[in-house]
């Protein structure tokens, strides 16, 4: 199975001020079609996650745009450019290219 | 709006069996690769199952392979997901997903929550 390692797994940022996530693969995504599936959920507390980007860059409807997903092959980013307080919770990535799909571990990203 | 409510879950002893069951709404059902995904209590999130629209192919994570059984009835909207064995370790909210196109899964239900415990 693919492994994913996100790193870090906490997080404590001012708001107003940047936050970044990586995710690393334990073996390139790029699909045989040429895709690459990387997504990316947030999870509130005692909610289901919500999808947030998918295919490493694109953000979902309704996402604000301070969010932003970027990278290739086996290393990705997840980028908050301005935390605001409804951006607490935990941050997975996904990969979709490859039965069965995996998860990452969760990075928890709080309010300082 | 696409729905997903999933049923089933409870307190049950280990090595016992339970049977859980998800009933899909707002889109077309038997288009779509379905998934189960769990989250243990405070712990991350798992893809232990998956299934495709015509029951073709299933998915299972090793952690559940050769005790857990995915299957769906399209003419009733519904996947299922026959745990069997249990295990302590296996107490989890299990989530109903729905796959989307882009390899990835966009819907979500709220959760079933399964304890095994005696």
């Amino acid at each position: 199975d693919v492994v994913l390692t996100q790193s870090p797994l906490s997080l404590s940022v001012t708001l107003g001020q940047p936050a970044s996530i990586s995710c690393r693969s334990s073996q390139s995504l790029v699909h045989s079609d040429g895709n690459t599936y990387l997504n990316w959920f947030h999870q509130r507390p005692g909610q289901s996650p919500r999808r947030l980007i998918y295919k490493v860059s694109n953000r979902d409807s309704g996402v604000p745009d301070r969010f932003s997903g970027s990278g290739s092959g086996s290393d990705f980013t997840l980028k908050i450019s301005r935390v605001e307080a409804e951006d607490v919770g935990l941050y997975y990535c996904l990969q979709g290219g490859h039965w069965p799909y995996t998860f990452g571990q969760g990075t928890k990203l709080e309010i300082k | 709006e696409v729905q997903l409510v999933e049923s089933g879950g409870g307190l049950v002893q280990p090595g016992r069996s339970v049977r859980l069951s998800c009933v899909a709404s707002g889109f077309k059902f038997d288009d779509y690769v379905m998934h189960w995904v769990r989250q243990a209590p405070g712990k991350g999130l798992e893809c232990v199952s998956s299934i495709t629209p015509r029951s073709d192919t299933f998915g299972y994570a090793d952690s559940v392979k050769g005790r857990f059984t995915i299957s769906r009835d399209n003419a009733k909207r519904s996947l299922y997901l026959q745990m069997s064995s249990l295990r302590t370790e296996d107490t989890a909210l299990y989530y109903c997903v729905k796959d989307a196109p882009n390899g990835s899964i966009d819907y979500w239900g709220q959760g079933t929550l399964v304890t095994v415990s005696s």
